[in-house]
C-alpha cells in the first residue's frame, strides 16, 4: 500500500546529529499526525496538523520540530536527541480532524539514537 | 491512571480457537471506540469500530459495556493470519482530550498451527 509513505525506514544517528523524517500522504487528507511508539508502551501522540496548521503539541521536547509545508507532506526535524528517543516514529493521516478515528498510518521510521 | 488499559498478553492459541480481549477506559464520557491491528514491525490499521449495540464483522465481534467501561474483541475460529497485536483505541470527549485518540499498549496474539 502506498497511501502514506515515510522515509527513511530506518535511521541511526548520534546525539549531536541533525536529521529529518519525511511523511507523504497520497489520500487527499487534510489532517496529519506524528506518533512515537516505544517498546512496551502505547502509541504517544506528538503533533497534529489540520489544514497545515499545527493544532496540537503534546508536550513534546523542543529537540523535535515538526513542519507541514502542505497538506500532503509532514516533516519531523530531529536535533540533539537522546538515547531514550529511540523508537518507531509513525506518521498518520485522516480526512480531517473530526474523522481521525479512520487514521491511515505510514510504515514508520525506526530510529536508533546512539 | 492510564486512559486505556489492556492486558498485554501474550495470548497463544491454536488454530480454530476462540479468543477474547478486553480493554478498559478511564473517561466515562468517551463516545468512540475502536480496535486497531498491528502486525509485527508494521503500522497499525483500523480493524473495526465498536458500537453500544455491538457489531460483528465475519469472525470478529466487538462489544462495548459502558457501565463497566470496557470494550471487548472476540475472535472466533482463529487463523494463523490473526497473529498480531490488537490495539484498543478510545477517543477523548472533552477539554484537552477532545477528539484525541488514546491507544492502549496492545494485546499480543499468536495463533499456532
Amino acid at each position: 500500500e502506498t497511501g502514506v509513505t515515510q522515509t527513511p525506514r530506518h535511521l541511526v544517528m548520534g546525539m549531536t546529529n541533525k536529521k529529518s523524517l519525511k511523511c507523504e500522504q497520497h489520500l487527499g487528507h487534510n489532517a496529519m499526525y506524528w506518533y512515537k511508539q516505544s517498546a512496551k508502551k502505547p502509541l504517544e501522540l506528538m503533533f497534529v496538523y489540520n489544514f497545515k496548521e499545527q493544532t496540537e503539541n503534546n508536550s513534546v521536547p523542543s529537540r523535535f520540530s515538526p513542519e507541514c509545508p502542505n497538506s500532503s507532506h509532514l516533516f519531523l526535524h530531529l536535533h540533539t536527541l537522546q538515547p531514550e528517543d529511540s523508537a518507531l516514529y509513525l506518521c498518520a493521516s485522516s480526512q480531517d480532524r473530526t474523522l481521525q478515528e479512520t487514521q491511515y498510518f505510514g510504515p514508520g521510521t525506526r530510529l536508533l539514537v546512539l | 491512571r492510564k486512559e486505556v488499559e489492556q492486558d498485554p498478553g501474550p495470548f497463544n492459541v491454536p488454530e480454530g480457537a476462540t479468543v477474547a480481549f478486553n480493554c478498559t477506559y478511564s473517561n466515562s464520557a468517551s463516545q468512540s471506540f475502536f480496535w486497531y491491528r498491528q502486525d509485527c514491525r508494521k503500522e497499525p490499521k483500523l480493524l473495526m469500530s465498536v458500537y453500544s449495540s455491538g457489531n460483528e464483522d465475519g469472525r470478529f465481534t466487538a462489544q462495548l459495556n459502558r457501565a463497566s467501561q470496557y470494550i471487548s474483541l472476540l475472535i472466533r475460529d482463529s487463523k494463523l493470519s490473526d497473529s498480531a497485536t490488537y490495539l484498543c483505541v478510545v477517543i477523548g470527549d472533552r477539554g484537552s482530550t477532545l477528539g484525541r485518540l488514546y491507544f492502549g499498549r496492545g494485546t499480543q496474539l499468536t495463533v499456532w498451527p
